[in-house]
């Protein structure tokens, strides 16, 4: 399975609203993570199975989508949103990951 | 709160071996499976390896079948990745990762990483 991330580049100020698109070549129903991801710091997991909050994550992120088109929502960007964006399903082997979105500061 | 340590990396030549390590702290390490992930320069993620929690279960991605080796010692809390046969497209910052559930492929902790650099 293949999952494409759009856009590549997404620039946007903070208070924005961000839309991050990935579109697997195959159903996968809900299985499909977020992980958000700074430079020199670990990954950190803000959704799972399409739309769950991880723990500590802040409502203003929210996930959707089933089948093949997902997306992230970021409602009002905040400084510290800017960052690199991964898909990632687990619906069958091997569980790859998106090329990611790259959110920088417009 | 969960902590992962990872360490190992360093520098080593083609062909050579390495072991990575990833010390857990803050949860039931023996009740989670683990994972090692990793980013090549300038490349995403990439998932490497799978061990269930009790090392009864374990998954590769292929192209690292056969050379490298994921194991746990739940005694002292600590996830290791054996690496053998090492090539250039192994250079990577390695990343070990807890899964959420017991082998559910959600990534819900990381290490801060550590890297490998493959050169001659």
């Amino acid at each position: 399975i293949v999952l494409t991330q759009s856009p590549a580049t997404l620039s946007l100020s903070p208070g924005e609203r961000a839309t991050l698109s990935c579109r697997a070549s195959q159903t996968i129903s809900t299985s499909l993570a977020w992980y958000q991801h700074k430079v020199g710091q670990a990954p950190r997991l803000l959704i799972y199975d399409a739309s769950n909050r991880a723990t500590d994550i802040p409502a203003r992120f929210s996930g959707s989508g089933s089948g093949t088109d997902f997306t992230l929502t970021i409602s009002s960007l905040e400084p510290e949103d800017f960052a690199v964006y991964y898909c990632q399903h687990r619906s069958n082997w091997p569980r790859t990951f998106g090329q990611g979105t790259k959110l920088e500061i417009k | 709160q969960v902590q992962l340590v990872d360490s190992g990396g360093g520098v080593v030549q083609p062909g050579r071996s390495l072991r990575l390590s990833c010390a857990g702290s803050g949860f039931m390490f023996n009740s989670y499976g683990m994972h090692w992930v990793r980013q090549a320069p300038g490349k995403g993620l990439e998932w490497v390896a799978f061990i269930s929690s009790d090392g009864s279960n374990r998954d590769y991605v292929d192209s690292v079948k056969g050379r490298f080796s994921i194991s746990r010692d739940n005694s002292k809390n600590t996830l290791f990745l054996q690496m053998n046969s090492l090539r250039d497209e192994d250079t990577a910052v390695y990343y070990c990762a807890k899964d959420r559930m017991g082998s559910s492929y959600v990534f819900d902790y990381w290490g801060q990483g550590t890297l490998v650099t493959v050169s001659s």
